[in-house]
């Protein structure tokens, strides 16, 4: 079946602009996840919903970053007024996040951004 | 410091060489240890995932982790060059899931 999807795949911005990025769970997934990776690092949480609901957001920088996931599937993570540290690979996951199935997370191939 | 702490390599080893790869952790509260291997510009993908203490092995690959030591190793025999990637260790969080990783050590394997 289909893996998780993120579009778009590169997005070049100016700073202060702002920015969607997508992210398409597999399908039946109910737990999704944003991270962040920037250049020569592991991926860094950003927050998780659980359904509709995000239930931790404690790896959200700051008030700039917003995410949301209004049916339970599609998610959509918003940077306002975007700076040049923003720029890295957001990187998306679901999991189906039953123990028996090892709650592993399913990785997207990230969205590049890039802040000039 | 780092909750998973990895050194990011590069690490160049010949074909057939057997390839030793660790992390070190701070939170004993989490049970649950993952590999995940990344190649260029891709997202990553679970090897092997092992729960508390012990080795677990699958085809050429092998995890361990030691609690005592809280040092988390991934070794493979008889590399090959497709096994040139970026190697993720982490751990699971207990309530939510969410993955904290290490900085990832980029492997490379030559012919």
């Amino acid at each position: 079946g289909a893996g998780v999807s993120q579009t778009p795949s590169n997005k070049v911005t100016e700073k202060g602009k702002y920015v969607e990025l997508r992210c398409d769970p597999i399908s039946g997934h109910t737990a999704l996840y944003w991270y962040r990776q920037s250049l020569g690092q592991g991926p860094e949480f950003l927050i998780y919903f659980q359904g509709t609901g995000a239930a931790d957001d404690s790896g959200l920088p700051n008030d700039r970053f917003f995410a949301v996931r209004p049916e339970g599937s599609v998610s959509t993570l918003k940077i306002q007024r975007t700076e040049r540290g923003d720029s890295a690979v957001y990187l998306c996951a679901s999991s189906l996040m039953s123990l028996a199935a090892g709650g592993t997370q399913y990785f997207g191939p990230g969205t590049r951004l890039t802040v000039l | 410091q780092k909750e998973v702490e990895q050194d990011p390599g590069p690490l160049s080893v010949p074909e057939g060489a057997i390839v030793s790869l660790n992390c070190t952790y701070s939170n004993s509260a989490f049970q649950y240890f993952m590999w995940y291997r990344q190649y260029s510009r891709k997202g990553p993908e679970l090897l092997m995932y092992t729960y508390s203490s012990g080795n677990k092995e699958d085809g050429r690959f092998t995890a361990q982790v030691d609690k005592s030591s809280k040092y988390i190793s991934l070794f493979i025999r008889d590399s090959q060059p497709s096994d040139s990637a970026t190697y993720l260790c982490a751990q699971r969080d207990n309530q939510g899931g969410k993955l904290i990783f290490g900085q990832g050590t980029e492997l490379s394997v030559k012919p």
